[in-house]
């Protein structure tokens, strides 16, 4: 089993629809969970964080966290042809005392107009 | 403030050589983590520094190899590169310590083995 699952897409989508992305995780101890984009070509950047249970909006972008079923999603309200990329789900796990970051293979979105 | 920046961005060696790539975190950031990233394996942990220690290490081989200065720039090396060494090399810095640190990633450099 992966510790970060994604489903790699595409996630196809019209223009002003929502996309929904999403992410399951393996490590029950995870505290914080990121959303980055990364366009072809580019480095990830990052559109979201959230550590607590419930939902984190910013902007369009809207973030879920349900630790209990060990899920994070991602909504994008009123998509955009420029919203089509690679988004990756970004888990903390642990290590030697530590925090690292263990990424998802990512999602492929691609928003139509 | 300015970001984090890689050098260089692009690189073409050959099988065998070594290479060595640069980053310069945010400033005020002291930690900084290095990431393989490929088309068939994704971002792959390499390993992080912090305070001119290395805290993590991810599953690569020891010819993969980093190091940080007093001024938080990192450098990471490989020795006798391989044509599946080729990839996309991230470094990202970060602030915060503890569960809310939160990466910030450099352009990246594209390094082609032939």
């Amino acid at each position: 089993q992966k510790e970060v699952e994604q489903n790699s897409g595409p996630l196809s989508v019209p223009e002003g629809a929502i996309a929904s992305l999403n992410c399951t995780y393996s490590d029950r101890g995870s505290q914080s969970f990121f959303w980055y984009r990364q366009y072809s070509g580019k480095s990830p950047e990052l559109i979201m964080s959230i550590y607590s249970n419930g939902d984190k909006e910013d902007g369009r972008f809207t973030a879920q966290l349900n630790k209990a079923s060990q899920y994070v999603s991602l909504l994008i309200r009123d998509s955009q042809p420029s919203d089509s990329a690679t988004y990756l789900c970004a888990v903390s796990q642990l290590s030697g005392g530590y925090n690292k970051l263990i990424f998802g293979a990512g999602t492929r979105l691609a928003v139509h107009p | 403030k300015a970001g984090v920046t890689q050098t260089p961005r692009y690189l073409i060696k050959t099988r065998g050589q070594q290479v060595t790539l640069s980053c310069s975190p945010i400033s005020g950031h002291r930690s900084v983590s290095w990431y393989q990233q490929t088309p068939g394996q994704g971002l792959q942990f390499l390993f992080e520094y912090f305070s001119e220690t290395q805290r993590n290490k991810g599953n690569f081989p020891g010819r993969f190899s980093g190091r940080q200065f007093s001024n938080s720039r990192s450098e990471m090396n490989v020795s006798t590169l391989e044509l599946g060494d080729s990839a996309l090399y991230l470094c990202a810095s970060s602030l915060v310590e503890g569960p809310q640190e939160t990466q910030y990633f450099g352009p990246g450099t594209r390094l082609l083995v032939l």
